[in-house]
């Protein structure tokens, strides 16, 4: 089915470990995005991409970097995870400016010890 | 204040019954309008955009009131399978990523 692909699915790190979240989609958007959630809370954009070869911080862009690496995947790296980074991540895309909603992957539950 | 607001919730009803959701917005330039259902543990997923003209799908009505800022939810005939958190999410249209999300609200539809 077309949609958008998380992996991984589960993660455990420890503090100071580091680790890519992957995403790919094949709806050919040009925008994607990454989103926290955190519990009994709304979604919170760490880093978006417009379009092929930008990216913006978010709201909470602090320990995160991204890579639009092409039109279809954009990856989200912890370079040295903190227990603050506990959370469900979630990727999306859409169509430009998103006026059509978006379309999100299934997530990725990390803990962080 | 926080720029989306929605009713804390939870919402408990019977089977049957009418239910309705509200949200608010701060940011008087918002563009878009959404509302998203997401079950326990999995990802949001699009349930109705909201225009201002309001629009129907079946059991479910969005109505945006600009002038109060506002939009709605209203489910008719509640079924056991709504039971669900109800995302308002409201997007500036000015810029990809521009888009903020209530907290949700819980609806539990029960026998």
């Amino acid at each position: 089915n077309a949609g958008v692909t998380q992996t991984p699915k589960f993660q455990v790190l420890k503090t100071g470990q580091s680790m890519t979240l992957q995403c790919a989609q094949d709806m050919n958007h040009n925008s994607m995005y990454w989103y926290r959630q955190d519990p009994g809370m709304g979604l919170r954009l760490i880093y978006y991409s417009a379009s092929e070869g930008t990216t913006d911080k978010g709201e909470v862009p602090n320990g995160y970097n991204v890579s639009r690496l092409n039109k279809r995947e954009f990856s989200l790296r912890l370079e040295s995870a903190a227990p603050s980074q506990t959370s469900v991540y979630f990727c999306a895309s859409s169509e430009a400016q998103a006026a059509f909603g978006y379309t999100f992957g299934s997530g990725t539950r990390l803990t962080v010890v | 204040r926080k720029e989306v607001e929605q009713d804390p919730g939870p919402f408990n009803v019977p089977e049957g019954a009418t239910v309705a959701f509200n949200c608010t917005y701060s940011n008087s330039a918002s563009q878009s309008f959404f509302w998203y259902r997401q079950d326990c543990r999995k990802e949001p997923k699009l349930l109705m955009s909201v225009y201002s003209s309001g629009n129907e799908d079946g059991r479910f009505t969005a109505q945006l009131n600009r002038a109060s800022q506002y939009i709605s939810l209203l489910i008719r005939d509640s079924k056991l399978s709504d039971s669900a958190t109800y995302l308002c999410v409201v997007n500036e249209g000015t810029n990809a990523g521009k888009s903020t999300f209530g907290d949700g609200t819980t609806l539990t539809v029960k026998p």
